[in-house]
Parts: C-alpha cells; sequence; structure tokens
C-alpha cells in the first residue's frame, strides 16, 4: 500500500463546473496536508494546507480533512482552463518536527473550454 | 521577496561523474529539504536540514548527500552519476523546523548520459 495515494486522472470537468481531487494517507499520525499545483515542466506550487479536521476556503479553492477515514480532499470552484495541471496531494508523517513531505503521485486535472 | 533560487537550472554529465546543486531558501526560512522528480516514481524525499543539521533522510544510497550553512543555503551532491539519477531535483524552503509550508525552486534539471 503506498503512503499516499490519488487517483491519476486524468480527471475532466467543463469549464465552470466544481473539480474534486481525493487522496488517502496510510500514517494515522501524519501531521499536516497540503495541496501542491504543478504544470507540465514547472515546480509544484503551494495552493492549500490544512493541519484541523474539517474545510479551510481560500478563494474558489477548499480543502477537506478527515483524519478519522485518513483522507484529505481538494474542490476547485468554478474550473478554468488555467487550472489544468496536476494536483499533488502531501502529507507530512508522524514522528517529531520535520518538514519532510510524503507525495501521492498526483492526479491530472483537464478543464475543457 | 525573493523566492528559492536554484542553480544551476540545468545539467547534463556523463555517467561515473559527480555534481553539486545548490539552492539558496527564502530569505528568513531556516529548513530546506530536497526532492527528486521522476516520471516514473515521482517526488520523493532525499533530505531535511534545519540549522544545518541533516534531520531525516529519504531511502537513497550514501552517494546522495547534503549540507547546509549557516546562511540556512543548501547544496546537495551526487556522486558517481548513474543513468538513474536523471531527473528534476527540487529544493524546498520552510520557515521553521516542523509542520510548516514547502516552497519550492525552479528545480534543477539534471540528465546524466
Amino acid at each position: 500500500q503506498k503512503e499516499v495515494e490519488q487517483n491519476s486522472g486524468p480527471l475532466s470537468v467543463p469549464e465552470g463546473a466544481i473539480a474534486s481531487l481525493n487522496c488517502t494517507y496510510s500514517d494515522r499520525g501524519s501531521q499536516s496536508f497540503f495541496w501542491y499545483r504543478q504544470y507540465s515542466g514547472k515546480s509544484p506550487e503551494l495552493i492549500m494546507f490544512i493541519y484541523s479536521n474539517g474545510d479551510k476556503e481560500d478563494g474558489r479553492f477548499t480543502a477537506q480533512l478527515n483524519k478519522a477515514s485518513q483522507y484529505v480532499s481538494l474542490l476547485i470552484r468554478d474550473s478554468q482552463p488555467s487550472d489544468s495541471a496536476t494536483y499533488l496531494c502531501a502529507v507530512t508523517p508522524y514522528g517529531g518536527a520535520t518538514n519532510k513531505l510524503i507525495f501521492g503521485t498526483g492526479t491530472l486535472l483537464a478543464v475543457q473550454p | 521577496k525573493a523566492g528559492v533560487t536554484q542553480t544551476p537550472r540545468y545539467l547534463i554529465k556523463t555517467r561515473g561523474q559527480q555534481v553539486t546543486l545548490s539552492c539558496s531558501p527564502i530569505s528568513g526560512h531556516r529548513s530546506v529539504s530536497w526532492y527528486q522528480q521522476t516520471p516514473g516514481q515521482g517526488l520523493q524525499f532525499l533530505f531535511e536540514y534545519f540549522s544545518e543539521t541533516q534531520r531525516n533522510k529519504g531511502n537513497f544510497p550514501g552517494r546522495f548527500s547534503g549540507r547546509q550553512f549557516s546562511n540556512s543555503r543548501s547544496e546537495m551532491n551526487v556522486s558517481t552519476l548513474e543513468l538513474g539519477d536523471s531527473a528534476l531535483y527540487l529544493c524546498a524552503s520552510s520557515l521553521t523546523g516542523h509542520n510548516t509550508e514547502a516552497f519550492f525552486g525552479q528545480g534543477t534539471r539534471l540528465t546524466v548520459v
């Protein structure tokens, strides 16, 4: 079992729709949870982070964390073609003071105009 | 505020050679982590430094090493290069010692021929 799992996609949504990206993790002690966006040929860009159960909203993005079920999701409202990218889920594992990140393989999102 | 700076951006090396990559974190950030990204394995953690000390190391051979200087700048070294070391090497900068957001540099694209 991989430590952080994501559906590789591609996830295709029409412009203006809600894109829902999901991620599960195996380490119940995972501490922090991050979503990165990576355009082809570019480096990952942090778009959301969440530490506590529940929802966190920032503009068109909402991160949801459910530690009991060990999943974290990212909702993108009013999806735009410019949102087309690979979305990487990352977690900080249990184990004291660290900024180490364990990444999923990413979900490719394609927003159709 | 300047972001994370990695140099060089591109490198071509021959098998058996060694290479040194450099990372300057965001001003005031004290934690630097290194990752390797390949199409087959995704983003994999190499090592993490905080206040000149290596705190965590990923599952990579001893040919991969790093260090952090008193000004938080970091270098990683790969000796006896192999074809499989061809990858995008990414440096991430974090403000504090744990569970804080990590911001990536543009990466160094290493090609081993």
